[in-house]
């Protein structure tokens, strides 16, 4: 059984388009993140939610939004793609108390032409 | 907020002991230190993670000194399958919303036959 999983694990979109991807984990945890990784393998944390409510919201533009309809989900909506969000996203989860202590899904390869 | 600061990469061989070190001189009292491993095309893998003194598991021990403005990930006896970059994470603060997780840039680790 896949602990965290995300959908797509590719995606190829135009500039300007508009794209979700979802992530889901089974592990019964309370909090789930959002991370970019650059081309450079550096791990910027995006966004992170707790019991459906956000509770890190790092600096990053508003054209990104993310979803949790439920503590198993949280899903990322990425409006007007540009170039520069080219990268892998990756989808993570911890128990509330050990955030330290996260699950990483295996990855969003988003690549904007 | 601390931050972390670790060696871009290090080289070694079949059978020795790799000891990676992470400085993180403003650490905060309730942070705790997490080491994450990375493989091509997957994401991050909890490794081990500790408060103080010394922890260890049946993968690695990490060391972090009184002061805990460093800690030391080692590796004993690595092979070829090691070969990974890997992450240091400083946080886990519990403040109402001041919850903040920084990674560090990563250590590339090359393991040689």
């Amino acid at each position: 059984d896949t602990a965290v999983s995300q959908t797509p694990k590719y995606l190829v979109t135009q500039m300007g388009n508009d794209k979700s991807i979802k992530c889901e984990q089974n592990l019964g945890h309370d909090t789930m993140y959002w991370y970019k990784q650059d081309s450079k393998k550096f791990l910027k944390i995006m966004f992170s939610y707790n019991n459906k409510e956000l509770i890190i919201n790092e600096t990053v533009p508003n054209r990104f939004s993310p979803k949790s309809p439920d503590k198993a989900h949280l899903n990322l909506h990425i409006n007007s793609l540009e170039l520069g969000d080219s990268a892998v996203y990756f989808c993570a989860s911890s128990q509330e108390m050990r955030p330290g202590t996260q699950y990483f899904g295996p990855g969003t390869r988003l690549l904007v032409l | 907020l601390a931050k972390t600061t670790q060696p871009i990469s290090m080289d070694s061989y079949e059978g020795q002991e790799v000891n990676i070190t992470c400085s993180h001189n403003n650490i905060a009292t309730n942070d705790y230190i997490t080491w994450y491993q990375q493989f091509p095309s997957q994401g991050p893998r909890f490794i081990i993670q500790g408060y103080k003194t010394k922890v260890t598991n049946e993968v690695a021990s990490l060391f972090i000194p009184a002061d805990r403005k460093s800690s030391t990930l080692s590796l004993p006896r690595v092979s070829l399958s090691d070969t990974a970059v890997y992450y240091c994470l400083v946080g886990d603060v519990y403040a109402g919303n001041n919850r903040k997780l920084i990674w560090g840039l990563g250590t590339s680790l090359a393991v040689n036959p």
